[in-house]
């Protein structure tokens, strides 16, 4: 059993759509990060998120903690190409503690 | 880049034989974890060394071990190889035990 889980498992679309990946889990965590993650190389840290309700916004990329601190969504605008890769959450139960990781959602953009 | 390095690259081995890997943390991290992850999974942890010393640990068996050195650097040991060890094997460092991690780019070990 997943402590994190994640969806969709898998999403291709076009450029220029929008989408939304999910990040779900019974647990509540003391923080929460998104990592996206190409083939080959070791996943790279989009946000960390902390506090209930938070938003964070990196250039297209939206994200958003769970007022109860057990989900998060990543909401990407207008994908491009360039935004194809797995994209990974994680969490820590308290500070200090090992991240948890999720299954990840395989993203692919068409040109 | 996120100055973390991982060797080797990439690695073969054979059922039963055991493995070394190697990871130089970012300058400043005295906090090393080590993830294996398998083909179309998220990485699994396996454990965090903090200051030399083993402070957490996932649920993988006693012959996975692992050290950590006076400069941070730290070893991912694997006794008697399984073919299920296949997998890219990720460290991450960072300083303390501060939210952010940085990933090393993986070692991908292959057991035949």
């Amino acid at each position: 059993t997943q402590l994190l889980e994640q969806s969709p498992q898998f999403l291709s679309i076009q450029e220029g759509e929008n989408l939304t990946v999910y990040c779900n889990s019974s647990s509540v965590f003391s923080s929460l990060q998104w990592y996206r993650q190409e083939p080959g190389e070791g996943p790279v840290l989009l946000v960390t998120v902390v506090t209930g309700g938070e938003v964070k916004k990196l250039k297209r990329l939206t994200f958003q903690f769970g007022d109860a601190r057990k989900d998060s969504s990543l909401h990407i605008t207008a994908a491009q190409p360039g935004d194809t890769g797995l994209y990974l959450c994680a969490g820590a139960r308290n500070y200090g503690q090992n991240f948890v990781f999720g299954p990840g959602t395989r993203l692919s953009v068409l040109p | 880049e996120t100055g973390v390095t991982q060797s080797p690259t990439h690695l073969i081995k054979t059922r039963g034989q055991q493995v070394t890997l190697r990871c130089s943390s970012q300058s400043g991290h005295n906090t090393v974890s080590w993830y294996q992850q398998a083909l179309g999974q998220g990485p699994q942890f396996i454990f965090q060394y903090y200051r030399e010393e083993e402070n957490g640990r996932g649920n993988f068996p006693p012959r996975f071990s692992g050290l950590q050195f006076p400069n941070y650097s730290s070893e991912l040991n694997v006794n008697a190889l399984e073919l299920d060890d296949s997998a890219l094997y990720l460290c991450a460092s960072r300083q303390g035990l501060t939210d952010t991690q940085y990933f090393g780019p993986g070692t991908r070990l292959t057991v035949l």
